[in-house]
């Protein structure tokens, strides 16, 4: 089974704080994937990559940027919290294109609420 | 860009009620359509999928989609619901040409009661 996995599952921090989100995927998957998930609104994609040291901006990257040193770990960092930004945020990996028949996988999602 | 429209947020059904849940996007090319599901406190996981084929797609725990491309919708359906099926639905469409990217819908949640 393809395993994503999201090192925190709640955090609670201060505006202007720097956040890291760390995630890491154990089946070798080129494409990496940042969503956020807020009522109403689905999933909003932040940040993509496609390989390593590669990205690519989503639909809403303001405020966001993104690392991916080494193949298995996407990192979304928030350099300077706001309480706009308090969601709930999804990691997912994939083997290749949707298009070419391969499932996106989530991880368990991180809860941020930023104070 | 496409775009996604889930029409109802919110649906409270009683266990044995049938199940339809819409979807429609807004993409003048060729698709990739997808139902994903999350559980209370679960990831989201794949519902089904359609690509090409049959427009008639079957997923799991009962659940299918029917892709009409006149009306650019891929609603899902189950004919009768469980409690264990409820949960938020979400619609997501990838346009052929857009590589990787995935978009979704605002989300329906399901409550059956029991």
């Amino acid at each position: 089974d393809v395993k994503v996995t999201q090192s925190s599952r709640y955090l609670v921090k201060r505006t202007g704080e720097k956040v890291f989100l760390e995630c890491v995927q154990d089946m070798d998957h080129e494409n990496m994937f940042w969503y956020r998930q807020d009522p109403g609104l689905g999933l909003r994609l932040i940040y993509f990559s496609y390989d390593v040291k590669m990205k690519e901006k989503g639909d809403i990257p303001e405020g966001y940027s993104v690392s991916r040193e080494k193949k298995e770990r996407f990192s979304l960092i928030l350099e300077s919290a706001s309480t706009n930004q308090t969601s709930m945020y999804l990691c997912a990996s994939s083997l290749s294109s949707a298009s070419s028949g391969n499932t996106i996988y989530f991880g368990e999602g991180s809860w941020l609420t930023v104070v | 860009a496409q775009s996604v429209s889930q029409h109802n947020h919110h649906v409270i059904l009683s266990e044995a009620a049938s199940l339809e849940l819409g979807c429609n996007y807004s993409y003048g090319g060729t698709v990739n359509l997808f139902w994903y599901v999350q559980y209370p406190g679960q990831h989201l996981q794949l519902l089904l999928k359609y690509f090409s084929g049959d427009p008639l797609v079957k997923g799991i725990k009962g659940f299918e989609a029917e892709f009409i491309k006149s009306k650019f919708s891929f609603n899902l359906r189950k004919p009768s619901v469980q409690w264990s099926d409820t949960a938020e639905y979400f619609c997501a469409v990838n346009a052929r040409n857009a590589g990787n990217m995935l978009t979704f819908g605002g989300g329906t949640r399901l409550m059956v009661k029991p």
